[in-house]
């Protein structure tokens, strides 16, 4: 059973400062998604990753996918308070079943 | 990218009530799917609502309480039946676009009574 999960969970950050989320996911795939949810809202697609080694840039964020750690990074860069949202991965294929994280609470701080 | 519709977007309900939630795309699309979210959690993914068949449930869902129509390329439904207070969710449809991701709707937010 695939399995998805995030780290960390809630995130307080101060603005212009760096951090990364980390997705890891407990089977052999080379598709993986990252979405944004502001609170009452619905899903926003951020980034598609579909290949060992793929890396994408907007704006103050940058996902990369490592499939043979079965690993995602989502990098933030000097981060601002229109950042602050829930931050999904999820693994899967367009096609099929999505197995999403838990997510990341990020909270931006002035 | 693909542009989803969802009717209610918001609804109180009485319990042992059911109600019918639409979605609606803005182009033929193969893929469609059900997914339900539960104040502060993740999704969790209900059905695949296959045009001209049933629908293909999850393990820990069945048709009877979560009835799913898909008459063509571009709606579906799904009804919520016999509703309890552990229903309140948000349950969101989402497609799946060839070579590219799966689009979310806004979701419609149910609270059972």
């Amino acid at each position: 059973e695939l399995k998805v999960e995030q780290n960390p969970l809630f995130l307080s950050m101060q603005e212009e400062k760096n951090y990364t989320i980390y997705c890891n996911y407990s089977t052999t795939s080379d598709r993986l998604y990252w979405y944004r949810q502001d609170p009452g809202k619905s899903l926003e697609s951020l980034f598609v990753l579909l290949s060992n080694g793929a890396v994408k840039q907007e704006g103050r964020l940058m996902a990369s996918l490592d499939t043979k750690a079965r690993l995602s990074t989502l990098h933030i860069t000097a981060a601002v308070h229109d950042l602050s949202a829930t931050y999904f991965c999820a693994v899967g294929n367009y096609g099929q079943n999505f197995v999403f994280g838990p997510g990341t609470r990020l909270s931006v701080l002035p | 990218s693909a542009v989803i519709s969802q009717k209610p977007s918001r609804d109180i309900c009485q319990r042992g009530t059911s109600l019918t939630i639409q979605c609606q795309v803005d182009s033929q699309v193969t893929m469609m799917f059900w997914y339900r979210q539960q104040p502060g959690q993740s999704l969790t993914l209900i059905a695949t609502a296959n045009q001209g068949s049933e629908a293909t449930y999850e393990s820990g869902f069945v048709i009877d309480k979560f009835p799913i129509s898909r008459p063509n390329l571009t709606f579906s439904t799904l009804t919520v039946s016999n509703m309890s207070p552990e229903d309140s969710s948000i349950y969101l449809c989402s497609v799946g676009v060839f070579l590219e991701t799966q689009y979310f709707g806004p979701g419609t937010r149910l609270l059972v009574l």
